[in-house]
């Protein structure tokens, strides 16, 4: 079935580093993928989101290409700020499943992330 | 406009009563999905509606839940008999549409959730 692999944390960083969480997935049919992110006391909000095979999805600094080679879709920025703690969790939603639910996504475990000033 | 809301935001309730959860989407989105978040489990997918269409249950994990979406808009998904397995963030999301043709998928936006607690 469909499965999100995404890299353990917590990761702790200090400010203006370059992030980079892993995210790798097992799927049929053509997946979307996403990133979500729930801010401390907040609701899961959508990041960014990509579509098909080389879409890059970008929002607010942070990147990530739909490789299907290599069935990943890792979360990138190049300078993170103290404002960008959060859980961040991986997700892919397979569209063209039929019989089933179509769209429902499939969650990562989330990964945290702390940035020091 | 206001997005997708839930009540109450804190339930505690003791094991074995039951328990509703509300879910208001977003006016005019037709998909509407209940997950659960917990510390064990992650975010789990529990049930979808899609316009009329007979909802999809594939991810209840017994027949305690029971969700039902009256008039196309306004949710409760049910807990009966709650377990101490059962304390976690119910989440609510939906979204325009869902499984759209061309292989497109819309954006799921999530409410802030309600946390219950089975004591």
């Amino acid at each position: 079935g469909n499965s999100v692999t995404q890299m353990e944390g917590p990761v702790t960083l200090s400010e203006e580093a370059f992030l980079t969480i892993n995210c790798t997935y097992t799927a049929t049919g053509y997946p979307s993928l996403f990133w979500y992110v729930q801010y401390p006391g907040e609701g899961l909000q959508l990041l960014l989101k990509a579509t098909k095979a080389d879409d890059k999805g970008s929002n607010k600094g942070f990147e990530a290409t739909y490789r299907k080679e290599t069935t990943s879709f890792h979360l990138e920025k190049g300078s993170v700020q103290v404002s960008d703690s959060a859980v961040y969790f991986c997700a892919l939603s397979d569209p063209r499943r039929r019989g089933g639910s179509q769209g429902n996504l499939i969650f990562g475990k989330g990964t945290k992330l702390s940035v020091k000033p | 406009g206001a997005g997708v809301s839930q009540s109450p935001s804190n339930k505690v309730t003791e094991k074995g009563k039951d328990v509703e959860l509300r879910c208001d989407p977003i006016s005019g989105h037709t998909a509407l999905y209940w997950y659960r978040q917990s510390l064990g489990q992650g975010l789990e997918f529990l049930i979808y509606f899609q316009g009329n269409s007979a909802p999809d249950k594939s991810g209840l994990p017994s027949d305690r839940f029971s969700a039902e979406r009256t008039g196309g808009s306004v949710s409760t998904l049910t807990i009966q008999r709650t377990q101490q397995e059962d304390s976690a963030v119910y989440l609510c999301a939906s979204s325009l549409r869902s499984g759209a043709s061309g292989g497109r998928t819309d954006t799921q936006y999530f409410g802030p959730g309600t946390r219950l607690t089975v004591l």
